[in-house]
C-alpha cells in the first residue's frame, strides 16, 4: 500500500492551472527526503517531471512546477493543454520502510 | 543516450520464478554513480518499488517482497536482471527497470508484461 497519498482525480479547462497535493508523514517527506513527481501517458512508462522537489529535467516545460512544505508536496501545471492528461505520481524515501515509496496517482482530466 | 530495455517471458506459471532481464545501452552500468531499480505496475494501479542494486552489487530490496526477490548485475552484458520466485497472481504486471539518480528514477524503459497464470 502507498504510503504517499495524491488525490484520485483533479481536472481543469484549458489553460488554467490545475495542483496535485502529496501527503507523506515524518519518515519520508517530513524526514526532509526529497520529493520527485512522474508523468505517465497512457500506455507508456513514467517520465520524469520534477526531481529534487522543484528542479525540472532538461526538456520538461516551465508549466510543471513542484514544491515541498513539511509533511507534503504539490505539482502544478498551468496552462493545461489536452496533451496534459495522464496519470501522475509523486515519489519518495522512506526511512522507516528503507525503501523508495510513490503515491497512490492522480488522473488529470483536461475538460 | 542512455537506454534501458527490459526482456523476459510474458508468461509465468504459479509458484514459479519469474526472470526479467533489462539491457542498458548507449552507457556503461559500470560508470557514474548510479542505482539500478525494478518497479512494477499491476493493470490499472499504481507503481511499486521492487529492489535497487548498484554497479558494485549492493542491492536493497522492498520489504514487502524481500523474501522473494533477487537482482544481480551483469556488468560484462551491461545488464542487471530481476527474480521473482513463489509467483501468484498477484504479481502479474507491467515491470519497468530504471536508472536511478539522487533517489529519483530518471531513466526507464518501456516495461514489460508478465502474466502469472496456469
Amino acid at each position: 500500500q502507498s504510503v504517499l497519498t495524491q488525490p484520485p482525480s483533479v481536472s481543469g479547462a484549458p489553460g488554467q492551472r490545475v495542483t496535485i497535493s502529496c501527503t507523506g508523514s515524518s519518515s519520508n517527506i517530513g524526514a526532509g527526503y526529497d520529493v520527485n513527481w512522474y508523468q505517465q501517458l497512457p500506455g507508456t512508462a513514467p517520465k520524469l517531471l520534477i526531481y529534487g522537489n522543484s528542479n525540472r529535467p532538461s526538456g520538461v516545460p516551465d508549466q510543471f512546477s513542484g514544491s515541498r512544505s513539511a509533511t507534503s508536496a504539490s505539482l502544478a501545471i498551468s496552462g493545461l493543454q489536452a496533451e496534459d492528461e495522464a496519470d501522475y505520481y509523486c515519489q519518495s524515501y522512506d526511512s522507516s520502510l528503507y525503501s523508495y515509496v510513490f503515491g497512490t496517482g492522480t488522473k488529470v482530466t483536461v475538460l | 543516450q542512455v537506454q534501458l530495455q527490459e526482456s523476459g517471458p510474458g508468461l509465468v506459471k504459479p509458484s514459479q520464478t519469474l526472470s526479467l532481464t533489462c539491457t542498458v545501452s548507449g552507457g556503461s552500468i559500470s560508470s557514474g554513480s548510479y542505482f539500478w531499480s525494478w518497479i512494477r505496475q499491476p493493470a490499472g494501479k499504481g507503481l511499486e518499488w521492487i529492489g535497487r542494486i548498484y554497479n558494485s552489487g549492493s542491492t536493497s530490496y522492498s520489504p514487502s517482497l524481500q523474501s522473494r526477490v533477487t537482482i544481480s548485475v551483469d556488468t560484462s552484458n551491461n545488464q542487471v536482471s530481476l527474480k521473482l520466485s513463489s509467483v501468484t497472481a498477484a504479481d502479474t504486471a507491467v515491470y519497468y527497470c530504471a536508472r536511478v539518480v539522487h533517489r529519483a528514477f530518471d531513466i526507464w524503459g518501456q516495461g514489460t508484461m508478465v502474466t502469472v497464470s496456469s
